[in-house]
């Protein structure tokens, strides 16, 4: 267990439509960073949040969107949703402190677009 | 183009037998190093890291895997495995410059035979 709980488990929608994936970070942690893993490949990385800025973003086009909260909890919004949006979305919770840049991971969220 | 290889995407060992899991990367600076594990439909999970000092990491479930600045490699061993190690690896590094953003292989998949 990592202490990232990422809800929900699995999801479908249709395309078009949005969707909001949740993500609680690790207590201790301030930084939360999203991940697209599409089938048979390794994750993607979407964008990174630390104290509530977004702080870097990967190869993905603005309807991918972010949050964090003052608890750190992050939310992924994905607007005009596509088929190729199927996914396993993954939430990435670590510390930025120095050199240690270890990331701990959630379950994530299997997002289905049909 | 920057990237980190795995160049094998399927493995096939028998139970009992030795795994090495290749990795390369093609960043300039040495790069924060890490392996992961993924069972089906699961997230990841950290098997061990380099940051910087003994080439030769020893993580968790048994795994090691030594840095190879000439080489530009991060390979994964084990002298011996179980059938519970079945499951999908990725290697994955942190360019000095991205901060703690994750860039991952494309990842290989563990079959152990009987």
């Amino acid at each position: 267990e990592t202490g990232v709980t990422q809800s929900p488990t699995h999801l479908i929608k249709t395309r078009g439509q949005q969707v909001t994936l949740r993500c609680s970070s690790q207590s201790g942690h301030n930084t939360v960073s999203w991940y697209q893993q599409a089938l048979g490949q390794g994750p993607q990385f979407i964008f990174q949040y630390y104290r509530e800025e977004e702080n870097g973003r990967g190869n993905f086009p603005p309807r991918f969107s972010g949050l964090q909260f003052p608890n750190y909890s992050s939310e992924l919004n994905v607007n005009a949703l596509e088929l190729d949006d199927s996914a396993l979305y993954l939430c990435a919770s670590s510390s930025l402190k120095g050199g240690n840049t270890e990331a701990f991971f959630g379950q994530g969220t299997r997002l289905t677009v049909v | 183009a920057q990237s980190v290889t795995q160049p094998d995407i399927h493995i096939t060992v028998s139970e009992g037998a030795s795994l090495e899991l290749r990795c390369n990367y093609s960043y300039g600076a040495t790069p924060y190093l890490f392996w992961y594990v993924q069972s089906p439909g699961q997230g990841l999970q950290l098997l061990l890291k380099y940051f910087s000092g003994d080439t030769l990491v020893q993580g968790i479930k048994g795994f090691e895997a030594e840095f190879k600045r000439s080489q530009s490699s991060f390979n994964l061993r084990k002298p011996s495995v179980h059938w519970s190690d079945a499951a999908e690896y990725f290697c994955a590094v942190v360019p000095e410059e991205y901060g703690n953003k994750l860039v991952f292989g494309a990842g290989t998949i563990l079959r152990v035979k009987s």
